[in-house]
């Protein structure tokens, strides 16, 4: 595998489901990215990682609990989703936590929430 | 704040035409970063190019090429003979070095130009 890979690729769940996204990155990264993509809007940057410590939560409703247990994996694990929540969901990755380093992105997830 | 603007939500072209998609900035940064992205169908966004404030030579990379104007806060991207596989949604996104106070790694998009190349 090469680059940042994601799963599952699709994903439909109930609102009262619980699941998991999992992001994997092979390009020896130090920083991670959530990002939400929905429809006529523009990306939204969810939780960002450096070195597995949270640095950002960009008002994030708590049904999305990420998790990156080492530098290489990221996970948002989903519960009691609304429908509104219904996005791509893309994760990145970059060398470090500045501005001049460019994020590399995976396929995304597409969750769709009924 | 900074912000980026893509006038253009979506251009259709005839295959081999060229095609030019816009995108404006906005920042209190005097350093900052410029970046271009591909979205095909498929969904993974897909790096084309980045651009540091402090460089405004223009590049071309194959049928590619960005114009980089500071004067008027543009960085401009042209498809030249365009080709059916270049249909995808094109993204600006600038970040900042955190000179102004602002965060040094978000990330700002554009809300996309959406590239239609019929044969």
């Amino acid at each position: 595998e090469t680059g940042v890979t994601q799963t599952p690729r699709h994903l439909v769940m109930g609102m009262t489901n619980k699941k998991s996204l999992k992001c994997e990155q092979h390009l020896g990264h130090n920083a991670m990215y959530w990002y939400k993509q929905s429809a006529k809007k523009p990306l939204e940057l969810m939780f960002v990682y450096s070195l597995e410590e949270r640095v950002e939560n960009n008002s994030v409703p708590s049904r999305f609990s990420p998790e990156c247990p080492n530098s290489s994996h990221l996970f948002l694990h989903l519960h009691t989703l609304q429908p509104e929540d219904s996005a791509l969901y893309l994760c990145a990755s970059s060398q470090d936590l500045a501005g001049w380093e460019t994020q590399y992105f995976g396929p995304g997830t597409r969750l769709l929430v009924l | 704040a900074q912000k980026v603007t893509q006038a253009q939500t979506e251009i259709s072209v005839v295959e081999k035409e060229d095609v030019t998609l816009d995108c404006v900035y906005e920042t209190r940064d005097t350093t900052y970063y410029l970046f271009w992205y591909k979205q095909p169908p498929s969904g993974e966004l897909v790096f084309l190019i980045r651009r540091n404030s402090f460089d405004e030579q223009n590049e071309i990379s194959g049928r590619y090429s960005w114009n980089f104007q500071k004067s008027t806060s543009s960085f401009n991207f042209t498809i030249t003979a365009s080709q059916v596989v270049d249909s995808a949604v094109y993204f600006c996104a600038l970040s900042e070095a955190g000179n102004s106070g602002g965060s040094n790694y978000k990330l700002t998009f554009g809300k996309g130009t959406l590239l239609t190349v019929n044969p």
